[in-house]
């Protein structure tokens, strides 16, 4: 079983609908968790990052971290054809620690 | 956040030759890591690149085909030593500032061994 685990897809959705993104792990001692997103050809880029449990809202973006169920989420809202590009989530115990990496999963926004 | 650039951004080998990768940051940062991206995968931790000391390597990476060299805080290299079609895969290097536990990434190099 891996440490993260996050459905590849591709998902495909509308011009503006509501995007669920989410990850699982198994790794109880992680503490920092973060979502980047990556465009075809470029390195990832830092979304968001959340320490612990909780949601945090930046712009059209919420992420949520559930740690009792080990759970973690990225919602993306009035989701644009800019929006379209891989999400992977990530995860660390902190400090020096590696960071995890979930599949990735590829989102498609549609006109 | 940290600027990250890397050099080359692309580059096409032959087999059995060594390509050097190189990593700037514009700032003094705390860690710097190597990671490999192959087609349609997600990021492997290569090694941590230590300031004035042996890099880190993880589990299935080893120093004679990957020697990785961190002279300052700012600038670290990467060897991908006597290439192979196997090692055609984007390469990125990431920095940790200090006191910081997010990490950035570089725009990544994408090899193509033939």
């Amino acid at each position: 079983q891996k440490e993260v685990e996050q459905d590849p897809g591709p998902l495909s959705v509308p011009e503006g609908a509501i995007v669920s993104l989410n990850c699982t792990y198994s790794n109880s001692a992680f503490q920092y968790f973060m979502w980047y997103r990556q465009y075809s050809r470029k390195g990832p880029e830092l979304l968001m990052y959340t320490y612990s449990s909780g949601n945090k809202e930046d712009g059209r973006f919420t992420a949520q971290v559930d740690k009792s169920s080990k759970y973690i989420s990225l919602f993306i809202r009035d989701s644009q054809p800019s929006d379209s590009a891989t999400y992977l989530c990530a995860m660390s115990n902190g400090g020096y620690n590696k960071l995890i990496f979930g599949a990735g999963t590829r989102l498609a926004v549609h006109p | 956040s940290a600027v990250i650039s890397q050099k080359p951004s692309r580059d096409i080998c032959q087999r059995g030759t060594s390509l050097t990768i190189q990593c700037q940051v514009d700032s003094q940062v705390t860690m710097m890591f190597w990671y490999r991206q192959q087609p349609g995968q997600s990021l492997t931790l290569i090694a941590t690149a230590n300031q004035g000391s042996e890099a880190t390597y993880e589990s299935g990476f080893v120093i004679d085909k990957f020697p990785i060299s961190r002279p300052n805080l700012t600038f670290s290299t990467l060897t991908v030593s006597n290439m192979s079609p196997e090692d055609s895969s984007i390469y990125l290097c990431s920095v940790l500032a200090s006191g910081k536990y997010e990490q950035y990434f570089g725009p990544g190099t994408r090899l193509t061994v033939t």
